[in-house]
């Protein structure tokens, strides 16, 4: 079975300050990952995947993360926050299997910028 | 503009009554998922249906149902509505039902059940 965690359903930053945002996975195959982004009265938005080519990937906004299997971590970084980064990011987790997928959500890291 | 759309943005209904939550995909995508996103219970995968066919479930209630027509836009029917059925509801569409392809949210319904 398939499980995300987020540690930190909360995290407050100050603006110009490092951004660390963390997922933990658990797959018995190998996986696909995925973070999300979600402003304020709109849908979630794409900010980077993970599908087994490079490691280290990069995605929109300035956002990164790093895929490491021995950790089985998929942690979401930017060097400096801003304050147009508020918002709720979703970690999740999906992989395929015959003729069925499912991706799986985390619950969630409210993050807040301060000025 | 993730391409998704969905109708209504806004839903007030009573309890015990029937709605019905519309989404449209992206051109060219063939995959349907709905989501319900609510306070206590965060994101929840409902149901995913691929190109006119039931592919995956999650938590869906018996009292809730979704079908994807022949030109692909998706409907949600939430029946016998529960004060807990208050959330915000979600479709997004993917290229195809394989987890490997990122999907694409819509702006969501709310739906308010008094």
């Amino acid at each position: 079975a398939q499980s995300v965690t987020q540690l930190g359903s909360h995290v407050s930053v100050s603006e110009g300050a490092l951004v660390l945002l963390r997922c933990n996975y658990s797959s018995s195959v190998p996986p696909y990952l995925f973070w999300y982004v979600q402003y304020p009265n709109q849908g979630l938005q794409l900010l980077l995947k993970y599908t087994s080519a490079a490691t280290l990937v990069k995605g929109i906004n300035g956002f990164e993360a790093e895929f490491k299997k021995s950790e089985t971590s998929f942690h979401l970084t930017k060097p400096s926050a801003h304050m147009s980064d508020a918002a709720e990011y979703f970690c999740a987790v999906s992989s395929w299997r015959g003729s069925a997928s499912k991706i799986i959500f985390g619950s969630g890291t409210r993050l807040s910028i301060r000025p | 503009d993730s391409g998704v759309t969905q109708t209504p943005k806004h839903l007030i209904t009573a309890t015990g009554q029937r709605v019905t939550l519309r989404c449209s995909p992206r051109s060219g995508d063939l995959s349907v998922y709905w989501y319900q996103q609510s306070l206590d219970q965060g994101l929840q995968f409902l149901i995913q249906y691929y190109n006119g066919e039931e592919r995956a479930k999650g938590n869906i209630l018996e009292r809730f149902s979704a079908q994807q027509f022949p030109d692909l836009h998706s409907e949600l029917n939430l029946s016998s509505l529960e004060l807990g059925d208050s959330a915000l509801y979600f479709c997004a569409s993917s290229v195809e039902g394989k987890g490997i392809y990122e999907q694409y949210f819509g702006p969501g319904t709310r739906l308010t059940v008094t």
